[in-house]
């Protein structure tokens, strides 16, 4: 049972223009959402979050909106940069688990220059 | 700052032989988490620790894996016997707080790349 699913595997976009990373998930009971970003043979690190109170949370060129009617969120990258090319996981939490972290499966973001 | 220490960074053995991995937390961090990734999905938690004391390791194979953290520091996961499926990435983190996962308190390791034949 996946709570928190990233049905886009990969993608590729161009140097300048905007990244849109999407995550689904199913508990309702979530009320913390983050961004994890993964380079090869490194561990993930924090990138962003927004809690279940905010639709939108805004840092540099990272955007993370939260439709909390549709169990869904985003992360928009603008512009994408040929350095933003890693894995990048949907993590959710909430207080019924202990905000223990249920991440989804990731999705590979190549930017080409 | 140093980061969350893990060892050895890849070990490959055969099915049915046992294998170790190390964490050394961030200093200062209470909380001590171990995941597993296998290829093409995402971390899933098999062990939190909160000092020496386990928190949750409902999701762990207690069959064949173990883990300590006998003095609240390191800690010590261990899989024994190996079965091919536990060919996986073995992520150590850490929080400052029991409830690292709210917010970005949670650090990874780089992690211990496992291949089992």
């Amino acid at each position: 049972d996946q709570q928190v699913k990233q049905n886009s595997p990969s993608l590729s976009v161009q140097e300048g223009r905007i990244s849109i990373l999407n995550c689904d998930y199913t508990n309702s009971m979530f009320d913390y959402f983050l961004w994890y970003k993964k380079y090869p043979a490194e561990g993930p690190t924090f990138l962003i979050s927004i809690s279940s109170i905010k639709d939108k949370n805004e840092d540099g060129r990272f955007t993370v909106f939260l439709n909390k009617s549709a169990k869904h969120l985003s992360l928009h990258i603008v512009p994408s940069q040929p350095g933003d090319s890693a894995v990048y996981f949907c993590a959710a939490s909430g207080m019924d688990s202990s905000y223990k972290l249920i991440f989804g499966s990731g999705t590979r973001l190549l930017v080409r220059p | 700052e140093a980061g969350v220490a893990q060892s050895p960074r890849y070990k490959i053995i055969e099915k049915r032989q046992s294998v170790a991995f190390w964490c050394n937390p961030i200093s200062g961090h209470a909380t001590l988490y171990w995941y597993q990734q296998i290829l093409g999905q995402g971390p899933k938690l098999l062990i939190q620790f909160q000092n020496n004391g386990v928190v949750d390791d409902s999701q762990l194979p207690k069959d064949r894996f173990s883990a300590e953290r006998l003095k609240g520091v390191d800690s010590t996961l261990k899989i024994q016997p190996a079965k091919l499926e536990d060919s996986a990435v073995y992520l150590c983190a850490s929080s400052l707080v029991p409830q690292g996962g709210r917010n970005g308190e949670l650090f990874f390791g780089e992690g211990s790349r496992l291949t089992v034949l």
